[in-house]
């Protein structure tokens, strides 16, 4: 059962512009939505997070954008660069956050020159 | 880096064999937890340990099992291997509490 969905699979984006990946979540408990960067060869690092009590958070050129009335939250990634180029995932957890994280199916983020 | 380090990098087994992955924790975690990425698919988490103890456990069967030393290293063995087992196996070690976790580079397990 998939309970954090993503899309797209995938994304061409050109350098300087705005890349914008999006997830929903079906089940009410979570309360820690973390977004993890990962490149070929190596395991998933954290890039960003929210908690549902906040609607958005910022770091850097990276944004979450959270909705809790309709469960999704998206990332934003503004003035995308070809050092962005990796596979994103969301993901959610909940009963304090770190256990049993459910990660999203992944978005392959291309930003070309 | 993240300090977390999985070996060996590559593995190739036949069905019906068994596997052991080993992981070594970033220092002072005492949390691990073990995941199974398929290819183009986000990571599924397998079970967590917390003091030698599993403390959390995902959709897999018995035949996935694991251990946590005292030195907080750990193991993830794998039963009866299946073709669909071919995946990346990657773990997590944290320190327990509301701390994030962080990811070792990963086994690549192939069943043939």
């Amino acid at each position: 059962q998939q309970q954090v969905k993503q899309s797209p699979q995938s994304l061409i984006v050109q350098k300087g512009g705005i890349s914008i990946i999006n997830c929903a979540y079906e089940n009410t408990a979570f309360d820690y939505f973390p977004w993890y960067q990962q490149f070929p060869g190596k395991g998933p690092a954290l890039l960003i997070a929210i908690r549902p009590d906040v609607s958005e958070k910022k770091e850097g050129r990276f944004t979450i954008s959270f909705n809790k009335s309709a469960k999704q939250f998206s990332l934003h990634i503004m003035d995308s660069q070809p050092g962005d180029s990796a596979t994103y995932f969301c993901a959610a957890s909940s009963g304090g956050g770190y256990q049993k994280v459910t990660f999203g199916t992944g978005t392959k983020l291309q930003v070309i020159p | 880096e993240t300090g977390v380090t999985q070996s060996p990098t590559h593995l190739i087994k036949t069905r019906g064999q068994q596997v052991t992955l080993r992981c070594s924790s970033q220092s002072g975690h005492n949390t691990v937890s073990w995941y199974q990425q398929a290819l183009g698919q986000g990571p599924q988490f397998i079970f967590q340990y917390y003091r030698e103890e599993e403390n959390g456990r995902g959709n897999f069967p018995p035949r996935f099992s694991g251990l946590q030393f005292p030195n907080y290293s750990s193991e993830l063995n794998v039963n009866a291997l299946e073709l669909d087992d071919s995946a990346l196996y990657l773990c997590a070690s944290r320190l327990a509490g509301p701390y994030e976790q962080y990811f070792g580079p990963g086994t690549r397990l192939t069943v043939t």
